[in-house]
């Protein structure tokens, strides 16, 4: 079965600091990958995605993540922490060739910026 | 430009009474999703439309739930009866995909947080 995992339910971070944000799927062929955070009583809104091509992608507020097809990761990262970069983070894949019915997300890995 | 559009955003209702959640996509979009968000089953795609026909209903939870999308620019999600169980919160979301992945983004609404007592 087609499956995304976050594994971690809260990261902490200092803010300043490097966060990441981690995401392993399974997910047949080669997948479509997004990133999307959710803030508080608000709809999820799209970081970033990875289509194909350069394996570190760049998205929204300074976030990026890395394509890594050997460890079926897509791990999103940021170099300095905001407080306000405190949310909820899904991660979601598709197989190419799927429809929308496929696009799976993660549980969520709510993120907390300290100052 | 207006987003994702989804009344009402709060529903407290009896178990038993009739709801209705709306949404407007936003203009040109030719795929419509409905989510349910709950902590325990996190994300689920109830159903989802392209160029108004329905694609693939099976998340609907139950006959109880309906979908339908009249025309473009509106859809409605149908709880009759409703349960305590269907307690979550319903997010529409829109998207442009020209017959294939497209973009492969969503816009979300804000959701409308249902309550059944």
């Amino acid at each position: 079965a087609q499956s995304v995992a976050q594994p971690e339910d809260q990261v902490n971070v200092a803010e300043g600091n490097p966060l990441t944000v981690k995401c392993t799927y399974s997910v047949s062929g080669n997948p479509y990958l997004f990133w999307y955070v959710q803030y508080p009583n608000r709809g999820l809104q799209f970081l970033l995605k990875y289509i194909t091509g350069d394996n570190l992608v760049k998205g929204s507020y300074g976030f990026e993540a890395e394509f890594n097809k050997s460890q079926t990761s897509f791990h999103l990262k940021k170099p300095s922490a905001l407080v306000s970069d405190s949310a909820l983070y899904f991660c979601a894949a598709a197989s190419r060739g799927g429809g929308y019915n496929k696009l799976i997300f993660g549980a969520g890995t709510r993120l907390a910026v300290h100052p | 430009d207006a987003g994702v559009i989804q009344s009402p955003r709060h529903e407290v209702t009896e178990m038993g009474q009739e709801v209705t959640l709306r949404c407007k996509p936003i203009s040109g979009h030719d795929y419509l999703f409905w989510y349910r968000q709950t902590m325990m089953r996190g994300l689920e795609l109830l159903i989802y439309f392209n160029n108004n026909v329905p694609i693939d209903d099976s998340g609907m939870p139950e006959d109880r739930f309906s979908a339908k999308m009249p025309n473009a620019s509106f859809s409605t999600l149908k709880i009759q009866p409703s349960e305590p169980r269907d307690s979550a919160v319903y997010f529409c979301a829109s998207s442009l995909g020209g017959g294939g992945w497209g973009s492969g983004e969503l816009f979300f609404g804000e959701g409308s947080r249902l309550t059944v007592l």
